[in-house]
């Protein structure tokens, strides 16, 4: 178990560019989170694949965002036409499959999380 | 809807002293909580996290929490900080019946650790 891993961890782009962000999960784990966290706050929801389906998606992820998990293990993260609003830390979790009514699959483990820099 | 609300943004303990970080949810019906604690640069760890059962939940590092429903909080306590806890701390609420996994979070409790 190596843990979740995020590609880049830092990102420094201008205004208007395109960046795509990277996740591998913990192997076994069927669920993928993303989230975004701006200073001083926690963690808000962005979208969560179940394998490869995308299950949930957030009102904050406007349609210059947009994610993937095509082979139900990495996950993508893209965002078009980036705004300086969009900087902040995007975190990616997993978790396993766990019994209904909890247990191990609602433990989410979180990677260290990608920093972007929008000038 | 679900919220999570933790009323100090930081907290200043010395070094030995105990630690009490609060934790206040809304939500309808029975909730599963958790803590995770964020240190700088780095994703978020957990600390424990309450189902059902025991209202008191030992986690790790020496954190245990207590569930009260009748005043709908989940306070953190620590008996002896150390400098190592000093960090970003996060409580989350998410239903503990059907529906979403997706837990709302607080925005967190800075800890300073003096010397």
């Amino acid at each position: 178990d190596t843990g979740v891993s995020q590609d880049p961890r830092h990102k420094i782009t201008k205004r208007g560019q395109n960046v795509t962000f990277r996740c591998d999960p913990i192997s076994e784990h069927n669920r993928l989170y993303w989230y975004r966290q701006t200073l001083g706050q926690g963690p808000e929801f962005l979208t969560y694949f179940q394998n490869e389906a995308q299950l949930e998606k957030s009102r904050l992820l406007s349609d210059r965002f947009s994610a993937e998990r095509p082979k139900g293990s990495f996950s993508t993260l893209e965002i078009q036409r980036t705004e300086q609003g969009d900087s902040a830390m995007y975190l990616c979790a997993s978790s396993p499959r766990g019994a209904v009514g909890g247990g191990r699959g609602d433990t989410q483990y979180f990677g260290p999380g990608t920093r972007l820099t929008v000038l | 809807a679900q919220s999570v609300t933790q009323p100090d943004i930081h907290i200043t303990v010395s070094e030995g002293a105990s630690l009490e970080l609060r934790c206040n949810y809304s939500y309808g019906a029975t909730p599963y909580l958790f803590w995770y604690v964020q240190s700088p640069g780095q994703g978020l760890q957990l600390l424990l996290k309450y189902f059902s059962g025991d209202t008191l939940v030992q986690g790790i590092k020496g954190f245990e929490a207590e569930f009260k429903r009748s005043q709908s909080s989940f306070n953190l306590r620590k008996p002896s900080v150390h400098w190592s806890d000093a960090a970003e701390y996060f409580c989350a609420v998410r239903g503990a019946s059907g529906g979403s996994y997706i837990p709302t979070f607080g925005r967190g409790t800075s800890l300073i650790v003096h010397p």
